[in-house]
């Protein structure tokens, strides 16, 4: 199957800074990327839908200006999380629709778990 | 939006059969879809139903009917390793999955 690279897998910052997580499809373009976020014992709640050339739609609840999403390429797309804050720690996964004849499944990274002290 | 509901926890012996049910409610229905997670790490897929019926791969399987917003995911002959959270997820017609909270499948030996 296809191949997400995301990264870093585990990263622990001070309140205030900013994290960048990269999440790239090895083997294969993606057009369309999500990003999801999942609290301890909860389920994964999409953040945004981001299409490569184009802004990210972001669902109904997230700060566009506190995660910024970029997919400039067919194969990268990155979150930031600008002035992050305790309650911003989480575990970030995201996934990439790939193409035919995988299209009707998504692929997810690994996830990044922040940690903001 | 989705509405969708799942057992929280199920608890199974080594060797058994488990299944997991899964309700949703849709304002669009494109697919629906069962993954595998273990702590800490991201979803694995598992299987895909678009249309009625049963889809079967090796010890898993997934039953939908469309007509009353229902699914299933049935786990035989249990192994150790198949400890951890299933999630059922539905797909909208832009992609967009929207996820069950999850059931926690504890295998006892």
């Amino acid at each position: 199957g296809a191949v997400v690279s995301q990264h870093p897998s585990r990263v622990i910052c001070k309140s205030g800074t900013s994290v960048k997580i990269e999440c790239r499809s090895l083997d294969f373009q993606a057009t369309t990327m999500f990003w999801y976020r999942q609290f301890p014992k909860q389920s994964l709640m999409l953040m945004a839908t981001s299409n490569e050339g184009s802004k990210a739609t972001y669902e109904q609840g997230v700060e566009k200006d506190k995660f910024l999403i970029n997919h400039a390429s067919l194969t990268l797309s990155t979150l930031t999380v600008t002035s992050a804050h305790p309650e911003d720690s989480s575990f970030y996964i995201c996934s990439a629709r790939a193409l035919a004849p995988d299209s009707e499944k998504l692929f997810f990274g690994s996830g990044t778990q922040l940690s903001v002290l | 939006g989705q509405n969708i509901d799942q057992p929280t926890e199920m608890t199974a012996t080594e060797g058994a059969i488990v299944q997991i049910n899964c309700t949703y409610q849709t304002s669009g229905f494109n697919g629906l879809f069962w993954y595998q997670q273990h702590a800490g790490e991201a979803p694995t897929f598992l299987s895909y139903n678009v249309l009625d019926g049963l889809e079967e791969k090796g010890r898993f399987s997934s039953f939908l009917s469309r007509s009353k917003g229902y699914s299933y995911l049935l786990l035989k002959e249990l192994q150790m390793k198949d400890s951890a959270s299933y999630l059922c997820a539905v797909r909208d017609g832009d992609y967009k999955l929207s996820f069950g909270a999850g059931t926690t499948v504890t295998v006892r030996a």
